[in-house]
């Protein structure tokens, strides 16, 4: 089974800094994405960037970008000029192959991310 | 309309109780999601449908009993709860992954419940 580990349960960082999340995952599949959500208070999951395994190009959004490192299992989320709104729990996700058209999603433990204006 | 609502947003219930959750989607996904997300957790899968059919069911226990009605709503019902069983339950929706691959979920705020 797939596992995502989120090794930081907590980061802060000054409003405008740059802050970057950690996160590793296990699998022994090729074919695979990687996400990162994030969660604010009102409690919605909202997608903030996602990674197809077999792009070699690390994906970025804006301000968000990751660093994916697939030989190491390693997929970072690295966010530009915080923003007191990016605050929030950020989750960490796997999914491997659709099963009958649906996603599986794997989550990490998350890390709470604080920005101090 | 890109949302996905959840009603009701708190749900206090006794163990004796019947209660259900709903969710309901307009943007003609074909595969919704039940999610149960602990306090300070990360939220775990617990039913899948594809196609108003009941495709992944996570060994969830029978006193939690799914219901897909029509292709744009989802229940779930809730019967002899345990004070464990308190959690928020998220919804999600997403396209069908037949041919296109890279589509999102798009999850509800939650029921925020409280077994009693």
């Amino acid at each position: 089974a797939q596992t995502v580990t989120q090794s930081q349960p907590e980061m802060s960082v000054q409003e405008a800094e740059t802050v970057t999340l950690s996160c590793t995952y296990d699998t022994s599949e090729s074919d695979y994405y990687l996400f990162w959500y994030k969660q604010p208070p009102s409690r919605q999951m909202i997608l903030v960037i996602r990674q197809e395994a077999y792009k070699q190009q690390n994906a970025t959004e804006n301000r968000f970008s990751v660093n994916f490192q697939k030989a190491a299992k390693s997929f970072s989320l690295k966010i530009s000029d915080s923003q007191l709104g990016d605050a929030a729990m950020y989750f960490c996700a796997y999914r491997s192959v659709p099963i009958q058209g649906a996603q599986k999603l794997v989550f990490g433990q998350g890390t709470r991310l604080t920005i101090n204006p | 309309d890109t949302e996905v609502t959840q009603t009701p947003k708190h749900l206090v219930m006794g163990m004796t109780n019947k209660k259900s959750l709903k969710c309901e989607q307009h943007m003609g996904h074909r595969a919704m999601y039940w999610y149960k997300q602990k306090a300070k957790k990360p939220p775990e899968l617990m039913f899948v449908y594809s196609y108003e059919k009941l495709s992944i069911n996570e060994s969830v226990p029978s006193r939690f009993s799914p219901e897909c009605p029509n292709s744009s709503l989802l229940n779930l019902h809730l019967h002899a709860l345990q004070p464990e069983d308190s959690a928020l339950y998220l919804c999600a929706s997403s396209p069908l992954l037949r041919q296109r691959r890279e589509e999102k979920l798009f999850f509800g705020s939650g029921t925020q419940l409280s077994v009693l």
